[in-house]
């Protein structure tokens, strides 16, 4: 089993629609959690951070944080054909300095 | 948002030459850098984990003394392939955290060796 999992995609989703992206992971342990966002040939730009159970919002981003289930998601409200990327789940371990990532989700927001 | 840059953000160099790689911390004081390397349709593989004054801690399989890191500074960290060969052309993209906050990624250099 793979520390983090993503479902590589790739998802498609109409312009204007939530478009949801989910990573589990498996260290109970783990403390810290982020989605970056990755254009093709960029590097990774972090979007959002989570780190207590529930939900945090950022602009048209909520992430949702469940330890119990031991899973993260990302949710993009009012897609947008720039949202189109790879969306790259990344997860810290308790008295880690690295993080673990995930193999990516690819979008596709069709206009 | 904190800011990382790279530099040269591409280079081309001849087999069996050493290539040097900067990253740089603009607006904060990155205790830890982090170098990754990843090669087209991939996902990011770390290369090795630094900490200002001290030696970097290398991954399983990444030979360390052909990937040279220095992180000398708070600001700065190299990276520098040494004996570059065709197979290490790829993108070398470093990120930079200060203490256990979010790790912010530069821009990446892209390397292509001849």
């Amino acid at each position: 089993q793979k520390e983090v999992e993503q479902n590589s995609g790739p998802l498609s989703v109409p312009e204007g629609a939530i478009a949801s992206l989910n990573c589990t992971y498996s260290d109970r342990g783990s403390q810290s959690f982020f989605w970056y966002r990755q254009y093709s040939g960029k590097s990774p730009e972090l979007i959002m951070s989570i780190y207590s159970n529930g939900d945090k919002e950022d602009g048209r981003f909520t992430a949702q944080l469940n330890k119990a289930s031991q899973y993260v998601s990302l949710l993009i409200r009012d897609s947008q054909p720039s949202d189109s990327a790879t969306y790259l789940c990344a997860v810290r371990n308790q008295g880690a300095q690295k993080l673990v990532f995930g193999q990516g989700t690819r979008l596709t927001i069709n206009p | 948002g904190a800011v990382v840059s790279q530099h040269p953000s591409w280079v081309i160099c001849k087999s069996g030459t050493s290539v040097k790689i900067e990253c740089r911390s603009l607006d904060f004081q990155a205790t830890t850098m982090f170098w990754y390397r990843q090669f087209p349709k991939q996902s990011l593989m770390l290369m090795a984990t630094s900490n200002e004054g001290s030696k970097a801690t290398y991954e399983q399989g990444v030979e360390k003394d052909k990937f040279l890191i220095n992180h000398a500074s708070l600001t700065l960290s190299t990276l520098t392939v040494t004996s570059a060969h065709p197979e290490d052309s790829s993108f070398y993209i470093c990120s930079a955290s200060e203490g256990t906050n979010e790790q912010y990624f530069g821009p990446g250099t892209r390397l292509t060796v001849t």
